[in-house]
């Protein structure tokens, strides 16, 4: 069974930077191309971000609101994902939640989120 | 960017009934368009992908067509655990990968 844990979630002031983390099992990690995406409070999905496998090159794209401040990266020996973000605006705010790429990265398996606050 | 829309926003409908939503596409995503069902206080749950094809776990009663720019999500005889908010999301067309805004389906 596929299984996603967030971590690294909550409070922290504008401008400031937090490092958000996804240990997954249950599936060949190092092989599996990931996302993150993000629901802020009482609003729909948002997109974030993903990552390829490193056999496939690692790459990674961006939602153009977070491109430049936030960075996906991978440590496959820890079959971890993790989402550094920066200059954290208050509009950051959200649960932010890890995801598989199913065949053509739709998202077919969720972590159960967490809960990033950005506010002074 | 695709932009994804739904309708209704809020759906009304009695256990039993059936119920009917859509998404459309600012521009044809072909038949890369998955639905996620999402219950309160939890995480979206993959719900159907490539426009058509159950996600493990969902029963029959659910089913989805379209190609292009217009899809629908069925569910022909709604159980109490079905009322939830149901999103669908382009994988065709990336970065980004677009969601819809939701529709919610609660009770008449």
């Amino acid at each position: 069974e596929v299984q996603l844990v967030e971590s690294g979630g909550g409070l922290v002031k504008p401008g400031g930077s937090l490092r958000l983390s996804c240990a997954a099992s249950g599936l060949t990690f190092s092989y599996a191309w990931m996302n993150w995406a993000r629901q802020a409070p009482g609003k729909g999905l948002e997109w974030v971000g993903r990552i390829k496998s490193i056999p496939d090159g690692g790459t990674t794209d961006y939602a153009a609101p977070v491109k430049g401040r936030f960075t996906i990266s991978r440590d496959d020996s820890k079959s971890t994902l993790y989402l550094q973000m920066n200059s954290l605006k208050t509009e950051d705010t959200a649960v932010y939640y890890c995801t598989t790429c199913g065949a053509d990265c739709y998202s077919d398996y969720w972590g159960q989120g967490t809960l990033v606050t950005v506010s002074s | 960017e695709i932009v994804m829309t739904q309708s209704p926003a809020t759906l009304s409908v009695s256990p039993g009934e059936r119920a009917t939503l859509s998404c459309r596409a600012s521009q044809s995503v072909s038949g890369n368009l998955a639905w996620y069902q999402q219950k309160p206080g939890q995480a979206p749950r993959l719900l159907m992908y490539g426009a058509s094809t159950r996600a493990t776990g969902f029963p029959a009663r659910f089913s989805g067509s379209g190609s292009g720019t217009e899809f629908t999500l069925t569910i022909s005889s709604l159980q109490s655990e079905d009322f939830a908010v149901y999103y669908c999301q382009q994988y065709n067309n990336w970065p980004p990968f677009t969601f819809g805004p939701g529709t919610k389906v609660d009770i008449k």
